[in-house]
């Protein structure tokens, strides 16, 4: 069974050039989370999904980031315009549900470096 | 903020048991106790779970004291592939609660 799909796994822009992640979750998750995770330390929820309903989005800079989840499968996160500080890496990881004890299953990430 | 507090580092040899120690003091009586761990360069993964009672699963065993303050991780016969940061977290497992990762503790594992 194939994990979580992230692209593309390294993107390096410049300041103030917009950049866009894709993932696409398990097969059957309905519950799918943008994480972003900077140097030594854990990671931060950004926002997460109900099917296609964005459930929580408390910590997404909402002046810059905006994501989308299209027909409830694959996800997109945007960051436009990007600042030295975005880079991270970003972590997709999606679950069964939102609920219960259903354990996350994270993608690879994406390492994004703003010159 | 993260509910839990790890040591930074730890070192184990390999083929020991590598132990690792998490406190959750302010835990709720239905929070669990939730142990991940991210090799360096891969998402974080799933290792093991608990409420009260000790658990082990082809991973881990995870040993929660009786007051639930504190509990640990124990990974029995460490290798070098078991080296990478370990996060505790706790979490009512109910819809809507988030995880809410720590730094965690970075495992070396020596040979």
């Amino acid at each position: 069974e194939a994990g979580v799909v992230q692209s593309p796994r390294y993107k390096i822009i410049e300041k103030k050039q917009p950049v866009a992640f894709w993932c696409n979750p398990i097969s059957g998750h309905n519950t799918l989370y943008w994480y972003r995770q900077n140097l030594g330390q854990g990671p931060e929820l950004l926002i997460r999904y109900e099917n296609e309903e964005a459930v929580d989005d408390s910590q997404l800079p909402k002046d810059r980031f905006s994501a989308e989840r299209l027909k409830g499968v694959d996800s997109t996160l945007k960051i436009q315009p990007a600042e030295l500080g975005d880079s991270a890496v970003y972590l997709c990881a999606s679950s069964l549900d939102g609920g219960n004890q259903n354990e996350q299953f994270f993608g690879p990430g994406t390492r994004l470096t703003v010159l | 903020d993260a509910k839990t507090t790890q040591p930074p580092s730890m070192d184990c040899a390999e083929g020991r048991a590598a132990n690792l120690p998490c406190n959750h003091s302010t835990i709720s009586g239905n929070e669990y106790v939730y142990w991940y761990r991210q090799i360096h360069s891969q998402g974080p993964q799933y290792i093991i779970h608990g409420l009260k009672n000790n658990e082990t699963n082809e991973m881990a065993s995870l040993i929660i004291t009786e007051d639930r303050k504190s509990s640990t991780l124990i990974l029995p016969h460490a290798t070098l592939r078991d080296t990478a940061v370990y996060y505790c977290i706790v979490r009512v497992a109910s819809y809507g609660q988030n995880f809410v990762f720590g730094p965690g503790t970075r495992l070396s594992v020596l040979p």
